[in-house]
């Protein structure tokens, strides 16, 4: 079983607020990455690490930010939500790009 | 034109049944294929890949890759109502980002 966390599981909160979505894992990988997901739609890379001091933007535009300065340890962060920022956000890591672990998602909700 | 294309469903079939899921790609380039399977309010988990062309089995799921045609399916034999998910195709050239398909919605109903 992967070891792979996200915090908040679930998050409501209003337009203009920071928030950082937690994401930790016990694996030892390198890579880790950060999806987004709406429903019936495809995961969107929006980014992704190598290593500690690494991170590169995926495929989708966000104004998210992340970090890595652990490597067990990828937050994401918004500095001003916004309802077009409501969807689910997956976590996930590896030690080669095709077999990534994920963890359980964080259903984020901006009114 | 998507990279990767999935029919999303709904596919429902009786407990039993062999189920057949497919995507289509453009890329020729892509050289692996993996299919995840994603339960109701849970992470995707990676079932099985493939490497190029070929069949790969593992117990009741089997997944072939058709390169000339562009082409992956991944099949179930002898479904269960446990087996009811979401199921996405995923590919990547190597050491790049993994393109997903939208993922079929499956049900197997006992």
């Amino acid at each position: 079983e992967a070891d792979i966390y996200q915090t908040p599981r679930y998050l409501v909160i209003g337009t203009g607020k920071k928030i950082t979505l937690e994401c930790s894992q016990t694996m030892g990988h390198d890579k880790m990455y950060w999806y987004q997901q709406d429903p019936g739609m495809e995961l969107h890379l929006i980014h992704y690490s190598y290593g500690v001091n690494s991170t590169e933007k995926g495929d989708l535009s966000s104004e998210s930010t992340v970090s890595r300065i652990r490597t067990e340890h990828f937050p994401l962060t918004l500095e001003s939500a916004r309802p077009s920022h409501t969807s689910q956000y997956l976590c996930a890591s590896s030690d080669v790009w095709v077999e990534q672990f994920f963890g359980p998602g964080t259903r984020l909700t901006v009114l | 034109q998507k990279e990767v294309e999935q029919d999303p469903g709904p596919l429902s079939v009786p407990e039993g049944a062999i189920v057949s899921l497919n995507c289509t790609y453009s890329n020729s380039a892509f050289q692996y294929f993996m299919w995840y399977r994603q339960y109701s309010r849970k992470g995707p988990e990676l079932l099985m890949y493939t490497y190029s062309s070929g069949n790969k089995e593992d117990g009741r799921f089997t997944a072939q890759v058709d390169k000339s045609s562009k082409y992956i399916s991944l099949f179930i034999r002898d479904s269960q109502p446990s087996d009811s998910a979401t199921y996405l195709c995923a590919m990547s050239e190597g050491n790049t980002p993994l393109v997903f398909g939208k993922g079929t919605r499956l049900s197997v109903i006992a």
